[in-house]
C-alpha cells in the first residue's frame, strides 16, 4: 500500500510568516508522529496522535507550534510567525498502534524561513 | 534521560566489503527496543533493523545485522557486501518499552566507493 506521505516537499517562507505542514499516514495506522531534524539538534520528537486520545505535546519548542488530527488521518502541523530557528526538515511518521515498534516516515518537508 | 551516542559522524567502505558502525545508548531501563534507521539524499527515514532487548539472539536482515551488548549498552550495525545503494546517514535510535518516543542519535554518514 501506499507510504507515508507529506507535502509540500519544500517550504520557502519569509521570517514572520505561518506556515502549514500536511502528513498523510499510511491508511489503517492510528498513531502519528512528527519530528523535526535540523543540523545542531539532529532529529527531535514534536507531538504524538493516538486514534481519538489527547495527544502527546511535550515535545513542542514553543508556543507557535500546533498540531491538529482530523478524523484519525490527516494530520497538520502549524508554525506561527516563523523564525530562522524553525527552518528545518519536518519529519512526519506512522504506525499501526501505540504498540507497534515500527515507525514508518514520509520523505519530510524541508522548511527555510528567510 | 536516555541518551543515544554515534561517535562516527562519517565512515566510508569499499564496495563489497563490510563496515561497522557504532552506537552505545544509556538508559536505566530494562525492557527497550533499539534500532537502525537509514536516511538517503531522498530524505526518507527508512527502518534497517530492530532488537529487542530482551531477546539475546543478535538480530539480522540480509546483509545487515546487529551486536547487541547489553551490559555495555552497546548496538553496532554491520552491512557486509557493502553496494552503492548503501550510502547514506544511519541513525541509531531507542525507544523505551511502553513509551511511544523515538530517541536519535546524530547520525553516521555512510560512503560507499566504487
Amino acid at each position: 500500500g501506499a507510504g507515508v506521505s507529506q507535502s509540500p516537499s519544500n517550504k520557502v517562507t519569509e521570517k514572520g510568516k505561518d506556515v502549514e505542514l500536511r502528513c498523510d499516514p499510511i491508511s489503517g495506522h492510528t498513531a502519528l508522529y512528527w519530528y523535526r531534524q535540523s543540523l545542531g539538534q539532529g532529529l527531535e520528537f514534536l507531538i504524538y496522535f493516538q486514534g481519538n486520545s489527547a495527544p502527546d505535546k511535550s515535545g513542542l519548542p514553543s508556543d507557535r507550534f500546533s498540531a491538529e488530527r482530523t478524523g484519525g488521518s490527516v494530520s497538520t502541523l502549524t508554525i506561527q510567525r516563523t523564525q530562522q530557528e524553525d527552518s528545518a526538515v519536518y519529519l512526519c511518521a506512522s504506525s499501526r498502534d501505540r504498540d507497534s515498534y515500527e515507525q514508518y516516515f514520509g520523505p519530510g518537508t524541508r522548511l527555510t524561513v528567510t | 534521560a536516555q541518551t543515544v551516542t554515534q561517535s562516527q559522524p562519517e565512515m566510508s567502505v569499499q564496495e563489497a566489503e563490510t563496515v561497522t558502525l557504532s552506537c552505545t545508548y544509556d538508559t536505566s531501563e530494562s525492557d527497550y527496543y533499539l534500532f537502525w534507521y537509514k536516511q538517503p539524499p531522498s530524505r526518507q527515514m527508512i527502518l534497517v533493523i530492530r532488537q529487542e532487548a530482551y531477546k539475546q539472539q543478535n538480530a539480522t536482515e540480509n546483509r545487515f545485522s546487529v551486536n547487541f551488548q547489553k551490559a555495555a549498552k552497546s548496538f553496532s550495525l554491520k552491512i557486509s557486501d557493502s553496494q552503492l545503494g548503501d550510502a547514506a546517514m544511519y541513525f541509531c535510535a531507542y525507544q523505551r518499552a511502553g513509551s511511544y518516543q523515538l530517541t536519535f542519535g546524530k547520525g553516521t554518514k555512510l560512503s560507499v566507493i566504487p
